[in-house]
């Protein structure tokens, strides 16, 4: 069964350090989304990608962060400049039909910044 | 800020024992409403995806029902088994791109 891969699953960095975060979608969706959960918080949204564009941004979703798709494959999600608040799990996610299609989610990518 | 609220926030249950859990949710500019099943160190798994109101889903002994005039949607669980211990998510779409998601009920079930 095709399935959302991320890598890493883990990483530690320093307050200030730039970071990527890939995600190898489900080949044949075609809207994007990252999601994150700071421990013990929701689930929160920070954007959504169609058309090798982003199509929503949440608050969150500030100057630091950028997303791309390069190669039409990987999705990344780069933080410029890390801060101890973006330690939390990071999920991308993808789905083939906009809004009322089930989302398919990687387990994730755990970032720590210390 | 869309509030998604679930109840009870965790649940610990005996085998065999039947559940439900709460999903209250904006009951204006409805779109969808989502349930996923995450269980640890996995990734989150759709279970349904509602967008009438007074729909019924079936999976297994899983169901689930929606009201979307009054905002909320129930997920039932029959004859719990231990397999069934996961954190169960529901997301409310108000047909933007953005799920928001409620905090999650924790089951536990007991062998």
């Amino acid at each position: 069964e095709p399935e959302v891969t991320q890598t890493p699953s883990h990483q530690v960095t320093q307050m200030g350090q730039e970071v990527i975060l890939r995600c190898v979608p489900i080949s044949n969706h075609l809207y994007f989304y990252w999601y994150r959960q700071i421990l013990g918080q929701k689930v929160e949204f920070l954007v959504s990608f169609y058309n090798n564009e982003i199509s929503e941004k949440s608050e969150i979703f500030d100057d630091q962060f950028s997303v791309e798709r390069p190669d039409g494959s990987n999705f990344t999600l780069k933080i410029r400049s890390t801060k101890l608040e973006d330690s939390a799990m990071y999920f991308c996610a993808g789905t083939s039909g906009r809004s009322t299609g089930e989302l398919f989610f990687g387990e994730g990518s755990r970032l720590t910044v210390l | 800020i869309l509030n998604v609220e679930q109840s009870p926030q965790s649940l610990h249950v005996q085998e065999g024992d039947s559940t439900n859990f709460t999903c209250s949710f904006p009951s204006s500019n409805f779109y969808a409403l989502h349930w996923y099943r995450w269980e640890t160190a996995k990734s989150p798994e759709a279970l349904f995806v509602m967008t009438l109101n007074g729909d019924e889903k079936k999976k297994g002994r899983i169901s689930a029902t929606l009201n979307t005039k009054e905002g909320y949607s129930y997920l039932y669980i029959k004859g719990s088994q231990p397999e069934d211990s996961a954190t169960y998510l529901c997301a409310f779409n108000n047909a933007g791109n953005m799920l928001t998601f409620g905090g999650g009920t924790r089951l536990m079930v007991k062998p």
